[in-house]
């Protein structure tokens, strides 16, 4: 099993829709979460963390962790043709300082207005 | 503006040739990484470094190498060993957690 896996997509919705994207992982030691956006050709940007359980809201956007499940979500109100990107997820038991912050293999979204 | 630069943006390399990726960065960050990403693979960590003229290898070094003289410079090379280079190199440092990345570098072999 992989320590964390994420659905490759492609996604594609229309303006306007709630879109999911989400991770599951297999290493209950994790307790920093991160969710990265790419544009093509360009390096991943961070877009929202969290540490341990709970919710975090950003404008459109909010992460979600169940611990429990072993489960992460990134969800994204009223999407935007600009949203367009792959998304990945992130996570480390210590913040990935020492080189072990584990990626997912990135969700294409694609928006279409 | 604080921020990693990564140069050339694209690099064309012949086959038995050694390329110097350049990785700049001007957060003082001390940790620095390098990840090779092709299509389907997602990020795959190929050298790290915590602090100045120390290095570790990641999962996929064999065929790279590294060095670390100053907190703000990390060069990636990569050799005539490796046998396929083409593909996109992303440098990122990072303080307490989460990390910041440059633009990348494109290589591709002719």
């Amino acid at each position: 099993q992989k320590e964390v896996e994420q659905d490759p997509g492609p996604l594609s919705v229309p303006e306007g829709a709630i879109v999911s994207l989400n991770c599951t992982y297999s290493n209950s030691a994790f307790q920093y979460f991160m969710w990265y956006r790419q544009y093509s050709r360009k390096g991943p940007e961070l877009l929202m963390y969290t540490y341990s359980s709970g919710n975090k809201e950003d404008g459109r956007f909010t992460a979600q962790v169940d611990k429990s499940s072993k489960y992460i979500s990134l969800f994204i109100r009223d999407s935007q043709p600009s949203d367009s990107a792959t998304y990945l997820c992130a996570m480390s038991d210590n913040g990935g300082s020492q080189g072990n912050l584990i990626f997912g293999k990135g969700t294409k979204l694609s928006v279409k207005p | 503006d604080g921020g990693i630069t990564q140069s050339p943006k694209y690099l064309f390399r012949k086959e038995g040739q050694n390329v110097t990726l350049s990785c700049e960065q001007n957060l003082n960050h001390d940790a620095m990484y390098w990840y090779r990403q092709d299509p389907g693979q997602g990020l795959r960590l190929i050298y790290y470094s915590q602090i100045v003229n120390d290095f570790q290898k990641g999962d996929i070094a064999e065929g790279y190498s590294v060095s670390r003289e100053k907190k703000e410079s990390f060069p990636l090379t990569v050799t005539s060993a490796q046998k396929n280079p083409t593909a996109f190199y992303l440098c990122a440092s990072s303080h307490s957690f989460g990390y910041t990345f440059g633009s990348g570098t494109r290589l591709t072999v002719v």
